[in-house]
């Protein structure tokens, strides 16, 4: 299948820092791709869609300000957190779908821990 | 709105008995539905998609589903489970034919045990 990257895999930050997370889909083009969070032992959560060459998507809830995202090109996104707190520790996963098959790709998430 | 439930937290099943994930649906229109597998802090890697066709799905690592549209269910299967297997399982529906964006069940933890 194809393959997404996400990097880094880990990262621990001190509190009021930005953090700057980056996903990449290696073997194809995705004009759209997707962030999630996740808290242990719970679902995904979209926290918004990124979109190449337009502004991000954000849903309910998500403070845009704070989360920043940049598609920079049709391989590559960025999630930044800006001022990072405690409480947005957690795994953050994203995604992008592959027109030739149809089907969403994962990277392998980023562990934030922010101190 | 499109969802899918995923009525057990956890499975258990004894290593080389057949196991069964359940997930079942609601959408308005045809469901484009897709098992995934999380392992402990990993992403999330494609298991097996329903779109269209075959009722029965066969997908990666000996998994296969059946669609059922008479239950509205998407069960994930596997003849004999393997230790290996033991990971988080989400199901997930598409939210639209135009969009490429996924709604997630809760999540099923199946435990293989030796």
């Amino acid at each position: 299948g194809a393959v997404v990257s996400q990097h880094p895999s880990w990262v621990i930050c001190k509190s009021g820092t930005s953090v700057k997370i980056e996903c990449r889909s290696l073997d194809f083009q995705a004009t759209t791709m997707f962030w999630y969070r996740q808290f242990p032992k719970q679902s995904l959560m979209l926290m918004a869609t990124s979109n190449e060459g337009s502004k991000a998507t954000y849903e309910q809830g998500v403070e845009k300000d704070k989360f920043l995202i940049n598609h920079a090109s049709l391989t590559l996104s960025t999630l930044t957190v800006t001022s990072a707190h405690p409480e947005d520790s957690s795994f953050y996963i994203c995604s992008a779908p592959s027109e030739s098959t149809d089907t969403q790709y994962f990277g392998p998430g980023t562990r934030l821990t922010v101190l | 709105a499109q969802s899918v439930a995923q009525p057990e937290d956890q499975v258990n099943v004894a290593e080389g008995n057949p196991l069964t994930v359940k997930c079942t649906y609601s959408v308005s229109g045809n469901p484009y539905l897709f098992w995934y597998v999380q392992y402990p802090n990993r992403g999330l890697q494609f298991l097996l998609k329903y779109i269209t066709g075959d009722n029965l799905v066969k997908g990666s690592y000996g998994f296969e589903a059946e669609f059922n549209k008479s239950q509205t269910s998407f069960h994930l299967k596997k003849p004999s489970a393997l230790v290996s297997d033991s990971a988080l399982y989400f199901c997930a529906v598409r939210d639209g034919w135009n969009t490429d964006k996924l709604i997630f069940g809760t999540g099923t933890r199946l435990q293989v045990f030796p």
